[in-house]
């Protein structure tokens, strides 16, 4: 059936790079998308991909696709302390407006 | 601003009580969304609705019960049939081909 993996826990050095993995099952997936969800909060969207993309960069965050492996990153540059939150990799399902979530990878930020 | 608007913010039920969460969008969406979220897990589905006047149950639906009477308007009862009803409530809405929009979501506290 169809599942979308993320990893639980993530982390990092402040001024390093995070990257946070997640796979796919569905490969006729249009889009792809990153949610970001800070302690308390709803759920933000943070970012997108089309699936005939291989890589988007918006600032210091930058996706990569690879369709081959069902395998989306996403990479934040310079991680500050405001990036701690829960990150959320979601593909639709053959409906088109439901999403298929992961579990959601949680960044924790070292001084 | 359109956006989607989650109350309260905080509920707290007795045992026994009926319990009701509002959520109320101005984006003109057709679909609209119902999640359960305990502490340090994922997005649980409990129901969602594509049109006015039409839901379906999701992942986790037994002690809940929803009403779509207007295409703003998706609000959840949570009954006393729900036996462990202490999480954090996220509604959500969208329009075909888009991501979702969250609200802020209600923390609901069994007392």
């Amino acid at each position: 059936g169809e599942d979308v993996e993320q990893s639980l826990f993530l982390s990092v050095r402040e001024g390093d790079s995070s990257v946070i993995n997640c796979t796919y099952t569905d490969s006729s997936s249009t889009y792809l998308y990153w949610y970001k969800q800070e302690p308390g909060a709803g759920l933000q969207l943070l970012t997108y991909i089309f699936s005939n993309m291989d890589m988007k960069q918006d600032q210091r965050l930058t996706v990569l696709l690879n369709k081959k492996d069902k395998h989306l990153s996403l990479r934040i540059a310079d991680t500050q302390t405001g990036d701690s939150a829960i990150y959320f990799c979601a593909e639709p399902m053959d409906s088109n407006y439901q999403l298929i979530w992961g579990a959601g990878t949680k960044l924790i930020i070292k001084p | 601003d359109g956006g989607i608007t989650q109350s309260p913010k905080y509920l707290f039920r007795k045992e026994g009580q009926n319990v009701t969460l509002s959520c109320e969008q101005n984006l003109n969406h057709d679909a609209m969304y119902w999640y359960r979220q305990d502490p340090g897990q994922g997005l649980r589905l409990i129901y969602y609705s594509q049109i006015v006047n039409d839901f379906q149950k999701g992942d986790i639906a037994e002690g809940y019960s929803v009403s779509r009477e207007k295409k703003e308007s998706f609000p959840l009862t949570v009954t006393s049939a729900q036996k462990n009803p202490t999480a954090f409530y996220l509604c959500a809405s969208t329009a075909t081909g888009s991501g979702y929009t969250f609200g802020s979501g209600t923390r609901l506290t069994v007392v």
